[in-house]
C-alpha cells in the first residue's frame, strides 16, 4: 500500500455545491495531513493543515480527520470554477519523511 | 512569507547536456526537496537534503545529482540529459524537526530535453 492514496477523478461538481475530496494513508505516516491545491502548469500551494481528529474549516474549505479510519477529506462549500484544479493530499511522520498522494481533479462546472 | 525561487521557469536543453537546476529559500529551512512532476504519476522525490551538504536518495535519484553547499540553496544536477528526464521539476523546502510543517514550493522549471 501506498502511504497516501487518492482517487484521481476527474470529479465535477456543478457551481455552488458541495466538492468531497477524500484520502487514505498508512501507518507509516500518522502525524500531519495537508491538502494542496495545483493550477494547471504552476506548482502546488497549500490551502489546509490538520493534525486532530475532527474537522478543521477555514472559510469555504473544511479538512476532516478520521484517524481510526485512516482517511483525511477535504471540502468545499459553494464551490466557484476558480476552485478548478488538482487536489494533493500529503502526509508526513515524525521524520523528514513527506508523501503525496497522486492527486484529484476537480472541475467545476459554471 | 517564506519564497522558495527557482533559476528558470521553462527550460530547454539538448540530450547529453549538464543541465543545472537551482532552487533558493528564504526562511532558513533545515530541508529541502528536488520532486519531478508528470502526468498520472503525481510528485515523485528525486532527492532531499536536511542539512548542509548532506543528501538523501528520494524515489527516483537514477540520472541526477543534488548539491548543497548553503542553507539556502540546493541545486538539482542532470549529468547527461536524457529525453525521458522532460519534465516539471518542484523544489521545496520545510523546517525540521516540527513535525507540523508544511513544505512550500517553487514556482517549477518545465524542462524540455530534445
Amino acid at each position: 500500500q501506498k502511504e497516501v492514496e487518492q482517487n484521481s477523478g476527474p470529479l465535477s461538481v456543478p457551481e455552488g455545491a458541495i466538492a468531497s475530496l477524500n484520502c487514505t494513508y498508512s501507518d507509516r505516516v500518522s502525524q500531519s495531513f495537508f491538502w494542496y491545491r495545483q493550477y494547471s502548469g504552476k506548482s502546488p500551494e497549500l490551502i489546509m493543515s490538520i493534525y486532530s481528529n475532527g474537522d478543521k474549516e477555514d472559510g469555504r474549505f473544511t479538512a476532516q480527520l478520521n484517524k481510526a479510519s485512516q482517511y483525511v477529506s477535504l471540502l468545499i462549500r459553494d464551490s466557484q470554477p476558480s476552485d478548478s484544479a488538482t487536489y494533493l493530499c500529503a502526509a508526513s511522520n515524525t521524520g523528514n519523511q513527506f508523501y503525496f498522494g497522486t492527486g484529484t481533479s476537480l472541475t467545476v462546472i459554471p | 512569507d517564506v519564497k522558495v525561487t527557482q533559476s528558470s521557469r521553462y527550460l530547454v536543453k539538448r540530450t547529453g547536456e549538464k543541465v543545472f537546476l537551482e532552487c533558493v529559500q528564504d526562511m532558513d529551512h533545515e530541508n529541502m526537496f528536488w520532486y519531478r512532476q508528470d502526468p498520472g504519476l503525481g510528485l515523485r522525490l528525486i532527492y532531499f537534503s536536511y542539512d548542509v551538504k548532506m543528501k538523501e536518495k528520494g524515489d527516483i535519484p537514477e540520472g541526477y545529482s543534488v548539491s548543497r553547499e548553503k542553507k539556502e540553496r540546493f541545486s538539482l544536477i542532470l549529468e547527461s540529459a536524457s529525453t525521458n528526464q522532460t519534465s516539471m521539476y518542484l523544489c521545496a523546502s520545510r523546517s525540521r524537526g516540527q513535525k507540523y510543517n508544511e513544505q512550500f514550493f517553487g514556482p517549477g522549471t518545465r524542462l524540455t530535453v530534445l
